[in-house]
Order: structure tokens, then sequence, then C-alpha cells
């Protein structure tokens, strides 16, 4: 595809609930980034997949933040037990080789948790 | 200490103004910056890269001094359009690890 892409691009779900979130990276990009964004804040990293090296996961805020990515393809990042502070948008970009690449971001997923 | 840092601003600017934004990076070891801007409620977007020599787009300048770790951004005869949060970001290279700032916000009013 012509750039990285996300879906749902909103989710309202209620306390307690698993969501899942997908993301569709740049064809051939090796590398694979999550992120949150609260309203007004900065960017918060959640995990980084580069290839087929085991991910990198400190920045999982907890053990109900899981990721998943199928070779250099599609990512799923999974909520277990949504909380209201879990609201935000999840951001997911990806970046082709290692070095002076720059990453390309998706439009993100808005999690609203009621 | 956070390992990119930025002012938050806002800056409050009015059109026309130079306006210079700084950010500060603590690993040492880094070796590529960029500037992302990201508007309201939008993905961020790469700016433009930061090079050793220093480089320009247009009204923007963007520098960098390794002995001291900080890098900056130039914008020069702002525009409206400008308004956005500008977010600095760091590579460390050997993880193809990047590390976002958190943002510095300007605001060009007519």
């Amino acid at each position: 595809g012509a750039g990285v892409s996300q879906s749902p691009s909103n989710k309202v779900t209620e306390k307690g609930k698993d969501v899942e979130l997908r993301c569709d990276p740049i064809s051939g990009h090796t590398a694979l980034y999550w992120y949150r964004q609260r309203l007004g804040q900065g960017l918060e990293f959640l995990i980084y997949f580069q290839g087929n090296s085991a991910p990198d996961k400190s920045g999982l805020p907890s053990d109900r933040f899981s990721a998943e990515r199928t070779g250099e393809s599609v990512s799923t990042l999974t909520i277990q037990r949504t909380q209201q502070e879990d609201s935000a948008v999840y951001l997911c970009a990806s970046i082709g080789l290692a070095g002076y690449e720059t990453q390309y971001f998706g439009p993100g997923t808005r999690l609203l948790v009621l | 200490r956070k390992e990119v840092e930025q002012d938050p601003g806002p800056f409050n600017v009015p059109e026309g103004a130079t306006v210079a934004f700084n950010c500060t990076y603590s690993n040492s070891a880094s070796q590529s910056f960029f500037w992302y801007r990201q508007d309201c409620r939008k993905e961020p977007k790469l700016l433009m890269s930061v090079y050793s020599s220093g480089n320009e787009d247009g009204r923007f300048t963007a520098q960098l001094n390794r002995a001291s770790q900080y890098i900056s951004l130039l914008i020069r005869d702002s525009k409206l359009s400008d308004s956005a949060t500008y977010l600095c970001v760091v590579n460390d290279n050997a993880g193809n690890m990047l590390t976002f700032g958190g943002g510095t916000r300007l605001m060009v009013k007519p």
C-alpha cells in the first residue's frame, strides 16, 4: 500500500472489555512500532518489532497489553480488560532500513474506554 | 532526565516572525535526528532530517550540535499554517530505536 494503515480508526468500548487494534505497515518495511498518545501529551513508546528479532516490549505499561506481528507484515495490539486510562490514540509506524530512514506513521486508532 | 527534551511551549508568535526551537538529547551515541510536525488530531509527519552540517528547506533550517547534544529548528517568516506541534526525534541506530521528545507547540497568529 501507499502508506501505513490502521484499523479501526475509532473504537469505543466499555471498561473491562478487550480490544484489538490492527496495523498494516508499508510493504517491505522491516521495523514496526506502536506508540500511545494521550490527549495533549507526547508520544509514548509501547513496543518495537524488527524483522525476526525478539520484540522490544519495554514500553508496554502493563501485562494487559500485548502485541504480535506476523513476519514483516500486519501487527495487532491487544489490550485486555481495558481501563479508562487506556483511552488514547494508538499510533503505528514503520521504517524500512536501519540507520537513516524515517518513520512513517499510520493515522492512528482513537480508543475511548467508557 | 528524559532522553529527548523539548520546551513544550506554547510559542505564540505573529505572522512573519522568526522562531527557533531547541531540543536536547542524552544519548551521545545517537546518530540520526529528525524534526516531525504534528497537527491537531493528526499523526506525526516528517518535516526534515537533521544533518551534521546543518540543512535548510525553504523557510526551515535545522542544525545539529553534537558537542552540546542539541538540535535546533528555525522557522523564518512564520505562516498561520505553521501552527502545529514540532517533535524532535533521535535514532540511536544500534537498534533502530527512535525516541521522541514531548513536542513544542507553535501558534502563529495574524
